[in-house]
């Protein structure tokens, strides 16, 4: 079955570093989005990109942060310049249809987890 | 309280029993969508419900949706060990754009 891929599955840096996270969505699926799970904490929407460009982001995808779409496989996240907030499971997702229409599903990837120092 | 609540914040049952936990939310939505994490892994899909449905059913599962309350609910019938892991309830509305709201979970353990 079809799966979003992430690496790496655990970061570790120090606090004013800049780090990259990487995914490779489901092929056919057009709508890819990064969320973002502080430990104990809810699941929270950072970014939605679509067409090679960001179609949604919220307060937390500040200046900080900037996605890619390098390749016709890979969509990255990276975060410019780390700080101890920054610590959480990131999670990226990937979906076929707009999140609204048809079924609307996300289809996520395992996470990458990152401890800022 | 924001977008999508679940209640209560853990429950545990023994295998066999049946299991309910609920979602409140409070703008109109589009789609409800309920999640499962197991610990320290992803989010995996299980059942959406569209704001103009009352009920829909999945294998065990059976969920429904009171727009007038602004409420869901998740239930899971004969459960097994294996659904121990944690339930988020997600919410899409026509203001939000393409982005899902979670609530905080439900962590279900289920006891052999």
């Amino acid at each position: 079955e079809p799966e979003v891929t992430q690496t790496p599955s655990h970061q570790v840096t120090q606090m004013g570093q800049e780090v990259i996270l990487r995914c490779v969505p489901i092929s056919n699926h057009l709508y890819f989005y990064w969320y973002r799970q502080i430990l104990g904490q809810k699941v929270e929407f950072l970014v939605s990109f679509y067409n090679n460009e960001i179609s949604e982001k919220s307060e937390i995808f500040d200046d900080q942060f900037s996605v890619e779409r390098p390749d016709g496989s890979n969509f990255t996240l990276k975060i410019r310049s780390t700080k101890l907030e920054d610590s959480a499971m990131y999670f990226c997702a990937s979906s076929e249809w707009l999140v609204g229409l048809n079924t609307g599903e996300l289809f996520f990837g395992e996470g990458s987890r990152l401890t800022v120092l | 309280s924001q977008q999508g609540e679940e209640d209560p914040q853990a429950l545990s049952i023994q295998e066999g029993e049946n299991a309910t936990m609920n979602c409140s939310y409070k703008t109109s939505i589009n789609n409800l969508q309920w999640y499962r994490q197991n610990s320290g892994r992803g989010l995996v899909h299980l059942i959406l419900i569209r704001s103009n449905e009352r009920e829909k059913h999945s294998g065990r599962l059976r969920v429904t949706l009171d727009t007038s309350k602004k409420s869901s609910s998740l239930l899971i019938t004969a459960s097994r060990a294996a659904d121990t892991a944690s339930y988020f309830c997600a919410t899409d509305t026509d203001n939000a754009g393409n982005m899902l709201t979670f609530g905080g979970g439900t962590r279900l353990m289920v006891k052999p």
